[in-house]
């Protein structure tokens, strides 16, 4: 059964704090995503990553960076966490040039910034 | 850039047929997907279509899609509870990427 999981389910931090979302795929997959999902705006899309050490900015990457130091495992790191980053955010793993093409989710982190 | 949107809301009675819409931007997609969403969790692939087909169908889902108007719904026949969830469509036009739509989260009423 393939898994995607995530550090934390719930996680609620500081203004200012730095903030450090883990996920872990076990499908040996080489490319990896954050979104995070807001009602009414869907899933937009942070970071991605094609291969270790490599990322790619999405489509609102301000206020955010990642880090791919193994295949298995793609970080999402909020350096000083604002209230706009209250969200839930969602990491994402698949298999390049792999047609139909299908991401496989974690459960998400639900992240309060108060 | 690409655009996808999706009405917010659909309320339906069990037992009722559910039809969720989806425009898309980008016609160089081969394939649209729909995605659904259960309460509390991430989102799994449900089904998708390749472009040059007009209609799919899977026991209780038909997907179809409007080349022409950029068109992608989906209808779930007989809606049960357990149908709750929000419905995202995505396309993915050539790229190891998916881009998503808003949602609609369908609430079935007993």
């Amino acid at each position: 059964d393939v898994k995607v999981t995530q550090s934390s389910r719930y996680l609620v931090k500081r203004t200012g704090e730095k903030v450090f979302l883990e996920c872990v795929q076990d499908m040996d997959h080489e490319n990896m995503f954050w979104y995070r999902q807001d009602p009414g705006l869907g899933l937009r899309l942070i970071y991605f990553s094609y291969d270790v050490k490599m990322k790619e900015k999405g489509d609102i990457p301000e206020g955010y960076s990642v880090s791919r130091e193994k295949k298995e495992r793609f970080s999402l790191i909020l350096e000083s966490a604002s209230t706009n980053q209250t969200s839930m955010y969602l990491c994402a793993s698949t298999r390049t040039n792999r047609t139909p093409y299908e991401q496989y989710f974690g459960p998400g982190t639900r992240l309060t910034v108060t | 850039g690409e655009d996808v949107e999706q009405s917010l809301f659909l309320s339906v009675r069990e037992g009722d047929s559910s039809v969720i819409n989806c425009t898309y931007t980008d016609s160089s997609s081969t394939y649209l997907y729909w995605y659904k969403q259960e309460p509390g969790a991430g989102l799994q692939l449900l089904t998708y279509i390749f472009s040059n087909m007009d209609m799919k169908q899977d026991q209780r889902l038909t997907v179809l899609l409007n080349k022409k108007d950029k068109h992608l719904s989906l209808r779930i026949a007989d809606t049960q509870t357990g149908d709750s969830a929000i419905y995202f469509c995505a396309e993915n036009p050539g790229a190891n990427n998916l881009f998503f739509g808003t949602g609609t989260r369908l609430t079935v009423i007993p």
